[in-house]
């Protein structure tokens, strides 16, 4: 079957660095993206890796090991705006997106 | 550009009805595929249209449905509601072969 597994809290302060990991297993994979939900809105999405290695987009990176099949976000400088959930998706054999339950994000002052 | 537009917002059902809801994806995109979310649920898989064919389906009865049309516009069918159907539901679409999916605000359905 397919699955992807993800922690469903996580609280941080403000400033601080945050890692969200996501384990994966599925049929086929073409790679791992990450998404950002604000309460009441809709994902957006943050980045995607196809190959292993770090991916930087300012203050996120995102960072895959495909043998592992494990990939993980890293939010730096963490600001309150920063507090929403956050999932990963895969992308697999049948070009499907599949989607992680989601790890909610709590930034503290 | 315009972006995932999906109609309605909010939409309240009594059990046993069934309902349509509609996503017109950007322009250009032909791939749109729905979600459902419930609280806890993250986003599950329901469909997946391309030049209107249905191309990969989820863990749904066949309660769900669904259908694209030649402008690519979506709509998804639930029928004989229950109370368990109640949950926002997504459309996104992208481009073939894109890894970007833009999502649409969804429907917030209620089954009363």
């Amino acid at each position: 079957g397919q699955s992807l597994e993800q922690p469903s809290e996580v609280t941080a302060v403000e400033g601080a660095i945050v890692q969200i990991n996501c384990t994966y297993q599925t049929s086929g994979f073409y790679g791992l993206s990450w998404y950002q939900q604000h309460d009441g809105g809709a994902p957006t999405f943050l980045s995607y890796n196809a190959l292993d290695g770090l991916e930087e987009t300012g203050r996120f990176s995102s960072f895959l090991s495909r043998s592992d099949s494990y990939g993980y976000l890293l939010l730096q400088e963490l600001q309150m705006k920063d507090s929403a959930s956050y999932f990963c998706a895969v992308r697999d054999a049948g070009n499907d997106m599949r989607f992680g339950a989601g790890t909610r994000l709590t930034v503290k002052p | 550009k315009a972006g995932v537009t999906q109609t309605p917002r909010y939409l309240i059902k009594t059990r046993g009805q069934q309902v349509t809801l509609s996503c017109s994806p950007i322009s250009g995109h032909r791939s749109v595929s729905w979600y459902q979310q419930t609280p806890g649920q993250g986003l599950q898989f329901l469909f997946e249209y391309f030049s209107e064919t249905q191309r990969n389906k989820g863990n749904f009865p066949g309660r769900f449905s669904g259908r694209q049309f030649s402008n690519s516009r979506s709509e998804m069918n639930v029928s004989t509601l229950e109370l368990g159907d109640s949950a926002l539901y997504l459309c996104a679409s992208s481009r073939e072969g894109n890894t970007e999916a833009f999502f649409g605000q969804g429907t917030r359905l209620t089954v009363v």
